[in-house]
């Protein structure tokens, strides 16, 4: 079967660093997405990776290992406002994304 | 509007009630998708409609009926639901479904209640 993991929840201090990791079973691969949901809000777009290696985009950054079956998305700098859940999500041969159960961060001043 | 907008935002319906769950993007994308979203589980992909085409409908309940007109707008019918479909429907938009890199652009959801 088709499989996401991630951790159910990470409590981090604000302007610290935090890494959420995610490994994947899948049948097929199309890419990696990494999506924020805040509380009672829909999911949104962070990023995309298909080839192995760090994407930077700010603050974030995303990271891929294919042969391992594994990512990390990486928050630096972390303010209140990052407290959120962080969804992994991996396309697979057939188009369809599989979805992870989220990752919960939580903020402490 | 802009982005992907949903409504209505809360719903409480009986067992036997019919209900229809609306979902339009002003993103001009071709594909739309409706998701099942349950506290601590992953979400559940539905339906999946690609140039008004149905392409995926994952084991869902008769119950649950899409419909797609155009490819703007996406209706999710809805009648003698169970207490367990309680949830927080998604409904989300995408440049095509089957380009890979196309990520998904998500409403703000339909909180259902079955009672």
């Amino acid at each position: 079967g088709q499989n996401i993991d991630q951790p159910t929840e990470m409590t981090a201090t604000e302007g610290a660093i935090v890494q959420i990791n995610c490994t994947y079973q899948t049948s097929g691969f199309n890419g990696l997405f990494w999506y924020q949901q805040h509380a009672g809000e829909a999911p949104t777009f962070l990023s995309y990776n298909v080839l192995d290696g760090l994407e930077e985009k700010g603050r974030f950054s995303s990271f891929l290992s294919r042969s391992k079956g594994y990512s990390y998305l990486l928050l630096k700098e972390l303010q209140m406002k990052d407290s959120a859940s962080y969804l992994c999500a991996v396309k697979d041969s057939n188009y369809q994304l599989i979805w992870g159960a989220g990752t919960k961060l939580i903020i402490k001043p | 509007e802009t982005g992907v907008t949903q409504t209505p935002r809360h719903l409480v319906m009986g067992m036997t009630n019919k209900k229809s769950l609306k979902c339009e993007q002003h993103l001009g994308h071709n594909a739309m998708y409706w998701y099942k979203q349950s506290a601590k589980k992953p979400l559940e992909l539905m339906f999946v409609y690609n140039f008004k085409e149905q392409t995926e409908n994952n084991s869902v309940p008769s119950r649950f009926s899409p419909e797609c007109p155009n490819s703007s707008h996406l209706f999710l019918h809805l009648h003698t639901l169970q207490p367990e479909d309680s949830a927080l429907y998604l409904c989300a938009s995408s440049q095509d479904s089957e380009v890979v890199a196309s990520e998904q652009y998500f409403g703000p959801g339909t909180r259902l209640t079955v009672t």
